[in-house]
């Protein structure tokens, strides 16, 4: 079945190092796929989506780029700031009638002054 | 003012106890959502409904049910409750197919 891997961390990051969080999913088909960010206390908010391959989503500073060869869709950002540590979700939605959002288990960013 | 609200934001209650959690959206959102995120799971769908007539089941349904009332409103209940039902609660809204969700701010629910 659908799928997406992630680690869970905590990462454990100085403020303006570069991030990277890894993201593979197994799929049929061609999902689009979304980095979503839950800051302590609040729910989950969208940060960036891409929709088909070679897609790069881009918001706040972070991006993340659809490679169907590598079935991945790892996040970046060149400079973390204290104001980014949160919980850090890839998912992925199949094409063709309802299908649901399948979520990674989530990554915890912290990011030290 | 939030786009989606959910009520209580925490519970404590006792085991074999009926709950209900509740949650409303002024987002115009036909399609309305309810997960259970647990440390080292992530977010697990329990329920969904894309209009007051159709509810379908998520892939942990057992234990739970749901109401919806209006657009807005999209309750879920543990009949009697478990200790293994303590988690953390979202309720979300999208509006039609490929589209973003939205979350609430969450129910912090403890079963003693």
């Amino acid at each position: 079945g659908d799928s997406v891997t992630q680690m869970e961390g905590p990462v454990t990051l100085s403020e303006e190092a570069f991030l990277t969080i890894n993201c593979t999913y197994t799929a049929t088909g061609y999902p689009s796929l979304f980095w979503y960010v839950q800051y302590p206390g609040e729910g989950l908010q969208l940060l960036l989506k891409a929709t088909k391959a070679d897609d790069k989503g881009s918001n706040k500073g972070f991006e993340a780029t659809y490679r169907k060869e590598t079935t991945s869709f790892h996040l970046e950002k060149g400079s973390v700031q204290v104001s980014d540590s949160a919980v850090y979700f890839c998912a992925q939605r199949g094409t063709g009638g309802y299908q649901k959002v399948t979520f990674g288990i989530g990554t915890k960013l912290q990011v030290i002054p | 003012d939030a786009d989606v609200t959910q009520t209580p934001r925490n519970r404590i209650t006792k085991t074999g106890k009926r709950i209900m959690l509740e949650c409303s959206q002024t987002k115009g959102h036909d399609r309305m959502y309810w997960y259970r995120q647990d440390p080292g799971l992530g977010l697990q769908l329990i329920y969904y409904s894309f209009d007051v007539k159709d509810i379908n089941k998520g892939e942990i349904s057992d234990g739970y049910s749901v109401s919806r009332q209006a657009q807005a409103k999209f309750s879920l209940s543990l009949e009697s409750a478990i200790p293994n039902q303590t988690a953390l609660y979202f309720c979300a809204t999208s509006d039609g197919p490929q589209e973003t969700q939205y979350f609430g701010p969450g129910t912090r629910l403890l079963v003693l």
